[in-house]
């Protein structure tokens, strides 16, 4: 399977400011998904990305808020923007294809 | 849209007991069924999933049941241990695909010796 890598683990960020967290796959996968899980709650699918074309997104998520690019067919990344505490959360990433939907070890993010 | 109910929210047994639980789906093209373990900040782990093709699946003490017909499956744990205390998810593959998931709410699940 594949082995994905996500950084930053965690940061603690103020309010106002961007936070740009990297997925990195070790093979060339299709597609790349963000997963935000606030505290306490379930995990929430924020968008797929695809190599090549514009992510999409789910309802209640706004590229504005979250841009996301998909350089090539290992990477991407995801921003939060103008955080607020609100967006204190884990974020996760997945990919497809796989054998198992597992997750990078998730960036942990307090905004303060 | 699609949606993922799971069953119970919290459920609390005696150490070397069976428990069970639920989940059902509304998306009739599902065809991936993983569950997550998640332990207090960590992140979710992958411990037994089941494809549309399948009705049932066991891992040791661990095993995952899945009704299509009905649009629901389940998680059996027997012979509970304190370790297995943790935060259940239930996810429902969405549009086809395998790894677009969609989640239910989660079962807190609290082993006592």
């Amino acid at each position: 399977s594949a082995v994905i890598s996500q950084k930053p683990s965690r940061d603690i960020c103020q309010r106002g400011t961007s936070l740009t967290i990297q997925c990195q796959v070790d093979s060339q996968v299709t597609m790349m998904f963000w997963y935000r899980q606030q505290p306490g709650q379930s995990l929430t699918l924020i968008a797929t990305a695809n190599q090549g074309s514009e992510a999409t997104y789910e309802s209640g998520f706004v590229i504005d808020k979250f841009p996301i690019s998909r350089p090539n067919l290992t990477f991407s990344t995801l921003t939060v923007s103008n955080m607020s505490p609100e967006d204190s959360s884990i974020y996760l990433c997945s990919v497809e294809p796989a054998t198992e939907a597992f997750f990078g070890q998730g960036t942990r993010l307090t905004v303060v | 849209g699609e949606n993922v109910e799971q069953h119970p929210s919290t459920l609390s047994v005696q150490e070397g007991d069976s428990a069970v639980i639920k989940c059902t789906y509304s998306d009739s093209a599902s065809n991936y069924f993983p569950w997550y373990k998640q332990e207090l900040g960590k992140r979710p782990q992958l411990i037994i999933d089941i494809r549309s093709n399948v009705g049932e699946k066991k891992d040791q003490r661990i095993a995952v049941t899945l009704n299509k017909t009905a649009k629901h499956f389940s998680l059996h744990i027997t012979e509970t241990q304190p370790e297995d205390s943790a935060v259940y998810f239930c996810a429902a593959s969405v549009s086809g695909g395998y790894n677009k998931l969609i989640f239910g709410a989660g079962t807190r699940l609290a082993v006592h010796p």
